[in-house]
C-alpha cells in the first residue's frame, strides 16, 4: 500500500518548456487535488477532481491543465513553463472534503 | 482575500511547555476544520480535526478548540516535544464545498 506517489521528485525546466507531473493513489479515493506551496503562501489549490473524468479549477489554475482519465491517477500539465511556476507541488487524495487528505511527498520544480 | 488565516508565521516554545497555534476564518459556511503537520521535504500529514457541532476534540497531546462565534480555532500541544517542530497548517471545509481551504501555516520550533 503505497498511498500517494508523485513522479518526478525534482525537475528543472527552461522557460517555455512543457512537462507533466503524475500523481497516483491506491486508496480508491474519489477526490484528488493538486497544490503548490510557496514561502509564506501556504498550500494553494491549483485544480482538483471529484471523481474519474472530472476536473475543476482551484485558487490558482492559470498556466496549468489537469486530467483524470483513471480514478487512481491525476495528471498536472504545464504547457509553457514560466519562472513564476517555480514551486513545490503536492498531490493529495481523500474520500471526501470532510475526510483527511493524504499527501504525496512533493515535486520540486524549478523554471529557469 | 484569505478565508483561513494563521497570523503567526512562527512560534518558539520550550520543550515540555504548551504550544498554542491559532487560526481564524472568515466564512461562516465552514463547518469542518483540520490541522496538518509538515516536516521539511515531506508532504503534509493529517493531525486532528473538529466539526462545528463540537467545541473541543482531543487526541493524546493534541487538542483543538473551536469558537464558532469568534470564527477562531486553536491547536494546543501539551507537553511540546522537539519532534513537534514542524509547520502546522489549519484548513477548513463546509457542506457546500468540494474542496479544502488551507491557511498559510505556522512554523513551530520546540527548543530542547
Amino acid at each position: 500500500n503505497a498511498g500517494v506517489t508523485q513522479t518526478p521528485k525534482f525537475r528543472v525546466l527552461k522557460t517555455g518548456q512543457s512537462m507533466t507531473l503524475l500523481c497516483a493513489q491506491d486508496m480508491n479515493h474519489e477526490y484528488m487535488y493538486w497544490y503548490r506551496q510557496d514561502p509564506g503562501m501556504g498550500l494553494r489549490l491549483i485544480h482538483y477532481s471529484v471523481g474519474e473524468g472530472t476536473t475543476a479549477k482551484g485558487e490558482v489554475p492559470d498556466g496549468y491543465n489537469v486530467s483524470r482519465l483513471k480514478k487512481q491517477n491525476f495528471l498536472l500539465g504545464l504547457e509553457s513553463a514560466a519562472p513564476s511556476q517555480t514551486s513545490v507541488y503536492f498531490c493529495a487524495s481523500s474520500l471526501s472534503p470532510y475526510n483527511e487528505q493524504f499527501f504525496g511527498p512533493g515535486t520540486r520544480l524549478t523554471v529557469l | 482575500d484569505q478565508q483561513v488565516k494563521q497570523n503567526s508565521p512562527s512560534l518558539s516554545v520550550q520543550e515540555g511547555r504548551i504550544s498554542i497555534l491559532n487560526c481564524d476564518y472568515t466564512n461562516s459556511m465552514f463547518d469542518y476544520f483540520l490541522w496538518y503537520k509538515k516536516y521539511p521535504a515531506e508532504g503534509p500529514t493529517f493531525l486532528i480535526s473538529i466539526s462545528s457541532i463540537k467545541d473541543k476534540n482531543e487526541d493524546g497531546r493534541f487538542t483543538v478548540f473551536l469558537n464558532k462565534s469568534a470564527k477562531h480555532l486553536s491547536l494546543h500541544i501539551v507537553p511540546s516535544q522537539p519532534g513537534d517542530s514542524a509547520v502546522y497548517f489549519c484548513a477548513a471545509s463546509g457542506t457546500s464545498y468540494d474542496k479544502v481551504i488551507f491557511g498559510p501555516g505556522t512554523s513551530l520550533s520546540v527548543i530542547p
